[in-house]
Parts: structure tokens; C-alpha cells; sequence
């Protein structure tokens, strides 16, 4: 079975710092995808990226990077220079082919970026 | 340009009244979701389903249910809302593996 374990519960940083969200994940199968979502207060999940377990390359865009570890099943997602507008709750979530391509999602990290 | 569409966004309705919560997606795919989520928490997966008349329960037990007449249309129902019900209700769609297309949620809440 699936499972996504999000240890941060909350965090809470001043802007300019840079910050780090950690996802483990248990899976059984090799062809799996990981995703981030953002979920701001207006309640909608905003994709943030994919990236599937053939592909273990880092992923910077912008400010946001996300480190790809197979070896400690561990997808880290930092924000570098956080924003104010960064605040939000951010997900960690995982597909895989036996679970029939449904998604499970971490208990999400409650990000607060303080001026 | 949403191509899922929720509706309503937000209800408040009373204790007992049949509610149904609308998805509805323009994109042709066969797999469509349900999650629940309390403010601030995890989603868990309520229903799911992979194509026209097939219907599974997720992983969390709900008193909902969901029909799956047409491709493009995912309909959640309460038969008597309760307050327990109040929740964020999302739906969404997927192709594969990793084509997920989320709603904009329904907000609920039961007095």
C-alpha cells in the first residue's frame, strides 16, 4: 500500500529565508509518480510539479527546487528567498500503477511566511 | 480556463436536506475522484471511479454516494446532510498515472 508521511505539521519563517518541505514515501512499485501541490486559503489545489520514479533529477524552477532521492524515498521541495505570498498549506502526493493510478496525499505542511 | 468544473462552490444548507454536489469534466477522461478534506488537513479519498458505470469506495468511509452515467459527469449525493458533513469536497479527473485535474471545490457546510 501506498503512504506519504509530511513530518512538518506547520512552519513558520520570515521572508527572505529559505525553507524546506519534506515528503517520504512507501511504495512497492517501480513505476510511480510524485507530485507538490500548493493549496492556498481560497481551498483550491495548485499543481507544482510531477516527477516519475525513472527520473531522478533535480527540478529547480524559479525559487522552487525539489530534491528527488530514491535511495531514502524522500521528494524535498525548498523555496529559496521565501515571499509573503508563499504562505499556504502544500501537499506531497504519490500515484502508483497497482493502487489503479489513485492519489494519495501526505497530511500537508501548513507554510507560514511572516514580513 | 477550468476544464473541471464544481458546483456550487459554497452551500450552507440545513440538517437532513438531500444534497448533491455537482463535477463535471470536458477532457474525456475515464478516471474521476472524490476527496473530503476538513480545513487545513489531509484530502482522503471518498470515491473514485474508472469509467461509465463503475463506482469503488475509497479509502475513507463516507455515507455519500456517487454515480457515473456519463464520462464527463461525477456527481457526489448525501441523502441527509448532517453536520458532520460539513467539509471541502474535490473532485477530480485523470488520464494516467500523472494527468490529475483538480475541481475548484465545494465548500459545505451543514447546520
Amino acid at each position: 500500500a501506498q503512504k506519504v508521511t509530511q513530518a512538518q505539521t506547520e512552519i513558520s519563517v520570515v521572508e527572505k529565508e529559505d525553507v524546506t518541505l519534506d515528503c517520504v514515501y512507501e511504495t512497492r512499485d517501480t513505476t510511480y509518480y510524485l507530485f507538490w501541490y500548493k493549496q492556498p486559503p481560497s481551498g483550491e489545489l495548485v499543481f507544482l510539479i510531477r516527477r516519475n520514479s525513472f527520473d531522478e533529477q533535480n527540478e529547480i524552477s524559479g525559487r522552487y527546487s525539489w530534491n528527488f532521492q530514491k535511495s531514502t524515498s524522500s521528494f524535498n521541495f525548498t523555496i529559496t528567498a521565501s515571499q509573503v505570498v508563499d504562505s499556504a498549506v502544500y501537499f506531497c502526493a504519490l500515484s502508483e500503477w497497482t493502487s489503479g493510478s489513485r492519489l494519495t496525499f501526505g497530511e500537508g505542511t501548513q507554510l507560514t511566511v511572516n514580513p | 480556463e477550468a476544464d473541471i468544473y464544481q458546483t456550487p462552490r459554497y452551500l450552507v444548507i440545513g440538517t437532513g436536506k438531500k444534497i448533491t454536489l455537482e463535477c463535471s469534466q470536458t477532457m474525456g477522461h475515464d478516471k474521476m475522484y472524490w476527496y473530503q478534506q476538513d480545513p487545513g488537513m489531509e484530502l482522503h479519498l471518498i470515491h473514485y471511479s474508472y469509467g461509465v458505470n463503475s463506482t469503488e469506495k475509497g479509502d475513507l468511509s463516507s455515507e455519500s454516494t456517487v454515480s457515473r452515467i456519463r464520462t464527463e459527469h461525477f456527481p457526489l449525493t448525501l441523502e441527509s446532510a448532517r453536520p458532520s458533513h460539513t467539509s471541502q469536497y474535490l473532485c477530480a479527473s485523470s488520464e494516467r498515472l500523472y494527468g490529475y485535474t483538480f475541481g475548484s471545490g465545494t465548500r459545505l457546510t451543514v447546520v
